[in-house]
């Protein structure tokens, strides 16, 4: 079965400054890996995706993924963390005999001080 | 704004109760899925349903049920509630399943059991 673990559970960081969220995977086949963002009282927005080719995802509001096969990560990163970014970010990886459905991680809250 | 709608937005209701939560897909989409957000559990799949037919189950219980009407609409119904189904209910929709497509989430449905 396929999983995603995010190992922080919060990541603190100031405006301005990069930021990074972490994400590993497990699948069996090739990885279909996607980045969502929950902001309060709100449903999940999708950010980028990951499928083939480059390694490096661009993705909605300035946001990027790097892939890494032999490490099986997939961060989201930033390189200048704005206030508003604060939310919390799930990455999934498609599962199913088809990939149906998402397996979510846990969750990263990010928190962006100004 | 996904273009996917829930009502309610919240619902209270006591133990025992049966609710029903409604989602109406982005114009287009023929496949809509329902997850479980919940602190414990974090997000789960329960079930996607296509064209009217269901395609996949996830860790759906067996008090739940749901269904998907020719317009496309799609209904989560909670039976014999139980204060542990307290949750956010998301309603997702994409146009054909594959593993390449995002999702698209609704506002969700607050479940509060009493």
């Amino acid at each position: 079965a396929q999983s995603v673990a995010q190992p922080e559970d919060q990541v603190n960081v100031a405006e301005g400054n990069p930021l990074t969220v972490k994400c590993t995977y497990s699948v069996s086949g090739n990885p279909y890996l996607f980045w969502y963002v929950q902001y309060p009282n709100r449903g999940l927005q999708f950010l980028l995706k990951y499928i083939t080719g480059d390694n490096l995802v661009k993705g909605s509001y300035g946001f990027e993924a790097e892939f890494n096969k032999s490490q099986t990560s997939f961060h989201l990163k930033k390189p200048s963390a704005l206030v508003s970014d604060s939310a919390l970010y799930f990455c999934a990886v498609r599962d199913g005999d088809y990939g149906q459905n998402f397996v979510f991680g846990p969750g990263t809250r990010l928190s962006v001080l100004p | 704004d996904s273009g996917v709608t829930q009502t309610p937005k919240h619902l209270i209701t006591a133990t025992g109760q049966r609710v029903t939560l409604r989602c109406s897909p982005r114009s287009g989409d023929l496949s809509v899925y329902w997850y479980q957000q919940s602190l414990d559990q974090g997000l789960q799949f329960l079930i996607q349903y296509y064209n009217g037919e269901e395609r996949a189950k996830g860790n759906i219980l067996e008090r739940f049920s749901a269904q998907q009407f020719p317009d496309l609409h799609s209904e989560l119904n909670l039976s014999s509630l139980e204060l542990g189904d307290s949750a956010l209910y998301f309603c997702a929709s994409s146009v054909p399943p594959g593993r390449n497509n995002e999702q698209f989430f609704g506002p969700g449905t607050r479940l509060t059991v009493l």
